[in-house]
């Protein structure tokens, strides 16, 4: 049963609006939660995480918003640019730091 | 610096067949991980290495998988007895410290494994 779900496999986007991607889970032990991007043929890379404690967390252009108490987070991206196209993952750290427990992903495509 | 590589990229064998999959982590991470990856899902979560011991091997889906990492460094993920359903992308990740949740996994670029 899958404990981070990424209900929405693609999303597309013009160059310059908003990219909005959205994870849910299950597990409320869950305390700290990451988005990564994935290129074909390269290995994910990590883009931004957010802890328990907070319910926003800023880096440039992305921004991570967690709601707890319905155990949903999302990944603004603003302003969108065509370099950004990649297959997001939305991932859960286990309690132990021993994994992480990944979505399915989603695949955003920026147009120009 | 250099990140995380592996080797092969790319390994084709024939089912029943023994198969070694290599990961060399950013020099000085303590912590290892493997994941697989199969068409259309996310990185599932093998097993996890803290120095040189397995930690955490609850990912690892039967007795047919097995990893090591004799000097803390270099791990090898060895597969026996291949079977069709293995086919995926092995991925390896390293962090600096071990046990802490909230260190960032920094990925290699995989071992397509297909078992023909």
């Amino acid at each position: 049963d899958q404990q981070v779900k990424q209900n929405s496999p693609s999303l597309s986007v013009q160059e310059g609006r908003i990219s909005i991607l959205n994870c849910d889970y299950t597990n409320s032990m869950f305390d700290y939660f990451l988005w990564y991007k994935k290129y074909p043929a390269e290995g994910p890379t990590f883009l931004i995480s957010i802890s328990s404690i907070k319910d926003k967390n800023e880096d440039g252009r992305f921004t991570v918003f967690l709601n707890k108490s319905a155990k949903h987070l999302s990944l603004h991206i603003v302003p969108s640019q065509p370099g950004d196209s990649a297959v997001y993952f939305c991932a859960a750290s286990n309690q132990a730091g021993t994994a992480l427990i990944f979505g399915k992903g989603t695949t955003l495509s920026v147009s120009s | 610096g250099a990140g995380v590589s592996q080797t092969p990229s790319n390994k084709v064998t024939e089912k029943g067949k023994y198969v070694e999959l290599r990961c060399d982590p950013i020099s000085g991470h303590t912590a290892l991980y493997w994941y697989r990856q199969s068409l259309g899902q996310g990185p599932e979560f093998l097993i996890y290495f803290q120095g040189t011991g397995a930690a955490d091997d609850s990912g690892l889906p039967n007795d047919r998988f097995f990893a090591v990492r004799p000097e803390g460094s270099v791990s090898t993920l060895k597969i026996q007895r291949t079977e069709r359903g293995d086919s995926a992308v092995y991925l390896c990740a390293s962090s600096p410290t071990a046990g802490t949740f909230t260190d960032t996994q920094y990925f290699g670029p995989g071992t397509r494994l297909t078992v023909l």
